[in-house]
């Protein structure tokens, strides 16, 4: 049974600062690895999506990688802002289930 | 249409009653999911759906959950003797389908928020 975990859960700095996010999961027979944004009280957004034969996925100040071996993903943030302040998910796709993380609440203090 | 759209928005219901929440995936996505999301937890998996059948419903957590797709396109979560522990955000998702690697992205619809006095 596939389970996914981040890590931490929560996390606070301050504006400007670079920052990592992680995502280990069980299963390594994956077909894509999603990160998602979610505002409070909100649906979710896509923000990048890696097949399982890349390795990372980039867009504006975020990348995020992925090593189906060791079943990790990361997702790095650039430059931080107060916008940036979310929860962000984790979630992998094998077959026709995504299974999510729990999710990383980030606040960026102006 | 342009997104998943999900129907209604927020429900306020007594326990005991019965519930339905609609949700009209993007046009052409075969593949449609319903999940549960808690405060401060992930969304959870309840269902999924290929085209008119249920392909795997093995997140609904007991019997009082049902949902149907009766087209291939508009699906209903149905919640029947609702309990206080039913209230959640449910979230659908529709995807291309297909078991390739792209074919499963999901695109999310903003959720129905039940809460249940």
């Amino acid at each position: 049974k596939q389970e996914v975990t981040q890590i931490p859960a929560a996390l606070s700095v301050p504006e400007g600062e670079n920052l990592v996010l992680n995502c280990s999961f069980t299963d390594s027979a994956i077909y894509n690895l999603q990160w998602f944004r979610q505002d409070p009280g909100k649906g979710l957004t896509s923000l990048l999506l890696i097949q399982s034969s890349q390795r990372e996925q980039t867009s504006g100040r975020l990348n995020a990688s992925l090593d189906k071996s060791s079943g990790r993903s990361t997702l790095y943030i650039a430059a931080s802002q107060p916008g940036d302040s979310a929860t962000y998910l984790c979630a992998v796709s094998s077959g026709f289930k995504t299974i999510f993380g729990a999710g990383t609440r980030l606040f960026v203090k102006a | 249409g342009a997104g998943v759209s999900q129907t209604p928005s927020n429900k306020v219901t007594e326990k005991g009653k019965y519930v339905e929440l609609r949700c009209d995936p993007i046009s052409g996505h075969t593949a449609l999911y319903w999940y549960r999301q808690s405060l401060g937890q992930g969304p959870e998996f309840l269902i999924y759906f290929q085209g008119t059948g249920a392909a795997d419903d093995s997140g609904l957590p007991n019997d009082r959950f049902f949902a149907v797709r009766p087209e291939g396109s508009v699906s209903t979560l149905k919640i029947q003797r609702t309990e206080r522990g039913d209230s959640a955000v449910y979230l659908c998702a529709s995807s291309f389908g297909g078991r390739s690697s792209g074919a499963n992205v999901l695109t999310f619809g903003a959720g129905s928020r039940l809460t249940v006095l």
